[in-house]
């Protein structure tokens, strides 16, 4: 069946530096993918997505990769900040993977 | 503008007694999910509504588990004969068709 997961539960990273979280998903078919940040105790905020006829898409600090060939995407935070500490998702349709918990380190 | 609610924010409950959980979801979004969250794991999908098309059900874990949309609006998830294993937080999102799902605050289950 379709899965969506991630390489690593957490990923500890000093602030200032960039911080690299992937996700590998199992379904050739996904065509959309999302980034979603959850905060503790709160629902997770969408963060960014990006469809399968593209590569790569930047946000604000964020850089989202995906290569199709491997069914493998990232998601890259530039200058992590403290308050960029959180557990972050991704997902495809309602497939959401573990969480990869991201801890910045002042 | 509004975003999703849910409640109540927090409920506690006796094992055996059933629960009704709500979502008000944004005005205008056709899409409605359901997903539970136990301590420290991720998304677990329940239930799927779009627009006036079946629910999509598959992720409720037994027949405990029923959840209703109506109007095409509100949401109510009810536990029936809740269980030890039904603590979680139980998050309803939406989303406007299949793009990204904006969460409610989630209810807290504890069943004890």
């Amino acid at each position: 069946g379709e899965s969506v997961g991630l390489h690593l539960p957490t990923l500890s990273v000093q602030e200032g530096d960039n911080s690299i979280i992937n996700c590998a998903y199992s379904n050739s078919a996904s065509d959309y993918f999302i980034w979603y940040k959850q905060e503790s105790g709160k629902g997770p905020q969408f963060i960014i997505d990006i469809r399968s006829n593209m590569d790569k898409r930047q946000g604000q600090r964020v850089t989202v990769l995906l290569n199709k060939t491997v069914k493998h995407l990232s998601l890259q935070i530039a200058a992590t900040q403290p308050g960029d500490s959180a557990v972050y998702f991704c997902a495809e349709s309602r497939n959401f993977g573990t969480g990869t918990s991201l801890t910045v380190i002042p | 503008g509004a975003g999703v609610s849910q409640s109540p924010s927090n409920k506690v409950t006796e094992k055996g007694k059933d629960v009704e959980l709500r979502c008000d979801p944004i005005s205008g979004h056709t899409a409605l999910y359901w997903y539970r969250q136990s301590l420290g794991q991720g998304l677990e999908f329940l239930i799927y509504f779009q627009g006036n098309s079946a629910p999509d059900k598959s992720g409720l874990p037994s027949d405990r588990f029923s959840a209703e949309r109506t109007g095409g609006s509100v949401s109510t998830l009810t536990i029936q004969r809740t269980q030890q294993e039904d603590s979680a937080v139980y998050l309803c999102a939406s989303s406007f068709d299949r793009y990204e799902q904006y969460f409610g605050p989630g209810t807290r289950l504890t069943v004890t």
